[in-house]
């Protein structure tokens, strides 16, 4: 049964604390995704990883950090420089191309208390 | 900048038709997808159009005009679980997907 794992679904944390998000996927995707969604805004890319070794910056990676040492593992961690971290966050996977369709994970709600 | 704009919310009844509009203007053009979103849940994919005209699967459709930079999903014989969120994304010439806020449809009986 094909698909992408996030866990945990909820995820709480004192403030000053790294948190690593874990995502896996066996649909043999290359490409990988981390996004962030608060309330009312749209997905916003934090990273992405076209190849096994290799990721990229998004539009808001300050305070985030991800490793690609797998094709099927993408792990996100927040650092405590990131300013406001409790958000949703979702991964997703896809092939490479213009057609390629993005799936998601189930998502990792994160609390900063 | 790029830029996706979609209504914030749309309220219609149930059994009834509604569109739901999109228009953008990005850094290049590579495909047009509509995603669902229930609450607290993740995206699912739901189209995707990268020419000109109509794309029909069941009871959702999805249109795209190209030059006007315009797309609309449209919803058939509503249904009370299609009350989700909507959201347009359009993949631009890096291959990266631009995201609009998403549309928040309430369903009415």
């Amino acid at each position: 049964d094909g698909g992408i794992t996030q866990s945990p679904k909820y995820l709480f944390r004192k403030e000053g604390q790294n948190v690593t998000l874990s995502c896996e996927q066996n649909l043999n995707h290359d490409a990988m995704y981390w996004y962030r969604q608060d309330p009312g805004q749209g997905l916003r890319l934090i990273y992405y990883s076209q190849i096994v070794n290799d990721f990229q910056k998004g539009d808001i990676a300050e305070g985030y950090s991800v490793s690609r040492e797998k094709k099927e593992s993408f792990p996100l961690t927040v650092t405590s420089a990131q300013k406001n971290p409790t958000a949703f966050y979702l991964c997703a996977s896809s092939g490479w191309g213009d057609a390629d369709t993005q799936y998601f994970g189930p998502g990792t709600r994160l609390t900063v208390l | 900048g790029q830029n996706i704009d979609q209504p914030t919310e749309m309220t219609a009844t149930e059994g009834a038709i509604v569109q739901i509009n999109c228009t953008y203007q990005t850094s290049g053009f590579n495909g047009l997808f509509w995603y669902q979103q229930h609450a607290g849940e993740a995206p699912t994919f739901l189209s995707y159009n990268v020419l000109d005209g109509l794309e029909e699967k069941g009871r959702f459709s999805s249109f795209l005009s190209r030059s006007k930079g315009y797309s609309y999903l449209l919803l058939k014989e509503l249904q009370m679980k299609d009350s989700a969120s909507y959201l347009c994304a359009v993949k631009d010439s890096n291959y990266q997907l631009i995201w609009g806020a998403g549309t928040k449809l309430i369903i009415k009986p």
